[in-house]
């Protein structure tokens, strides 16, 4: 079965400082990747995702995340952190199966302060 | 179309009560997914549909919960017999069929039960 696994609760940086926000995996073959960010009562917003190809992607924000496939992680990172970054981040994974669906992990809040 | 749709945004009822929530999802999307979402924790898993199929239902979902979608369009969650653990966040997702693009959520539906 797949799982996903954020070992930091809460994650506190300085404005202007890089972030990592750090996230790990486990699926039977190959997994599809994601991070989203959700702000105080909203849904959920997609950052960023991995299939396949280059082991760092880009996505909004300015958001960045590396897939490293014999450490089975998919840490997401900023160089320069902002005070409006401060949300809840989660991470997710999905087998590479169209019969498979989406499991998230508990989620990191990320502090950023001025 | 402006994305994934829930209705209504909060409900709060009283402990024994029925309640129906309405998720319309994207329009090319024909997969559509609910989730469940507690304070502070991350998304958990409840059912899916593929068109008007549903194709898997959580443990999660007892007999109580009841989810449909007619007509491959909207659909609709049905909790009946309110207890106060039902109390959440109800997020409804939609993707097309290889999910490779991610989910859409809509921003949710918040639930009290009293």
């Amino acid at each position: 079965a797949q799982s996903v696994a954020q070992p930091e609760d809460q994650v506190n940086v300085a404005e202007g400082n890089p972030l990592t926000v750090k996230c790990t995996y486990s699926v039977s073959g190959n997994p599809y990747l994601f991070w989203y960010v959700q702000y105080p009562n909203r849904g959920l917003q997609f950052l960023l995702k991995y299939i396949t190809g280059d082991n760092l992607v880009k996505g909004s924000y300015g958001f960045e995340a590396e897939f490293n496939k014999s450490q089975t992680s998919f840490h997401l990172k900023k160089p320069s952190a902002l005070v409006s970054d401060s949300a809840l981040y989660f991470c997710a994974v999905r087998e590479w199966s169209s019969a498979s669906k989406i499991i998230f992990g508990s989620g990191t809040r990320l502090s950023i302060r001025p | 179309d402006t994305g994934v749709s829930q209705n209504p945004r909060h409900k709060i009822t009283k402990r024994g009560q029925n309640v129906t929530f309405r998720c319309d999802p994207i329009s090319e999307h024909n997969r559509l997914y609910w989730y469940r979402q507690t304070l502070g924790q991350g998304p958990e898993f409840l059912t899916y549909f593929q068109n008007e199929a549903q194709l898997e239902k959580s443990r999660l979902l007892s007999d109580r919960f009841s989810a449909e979608r007619p007509k491959g369009s909207f659909s609709t969650l049905e909790i009946q017999r309110t207890e106060q653990g039902d109390s959440a966040m109800y997020l409804c997702a939609s993707s097309f069929e290889e999910g490779t693009y991610g989910y859409t959520f809509g921003s949710g539906t918040r639930l009290t039960v009293v």
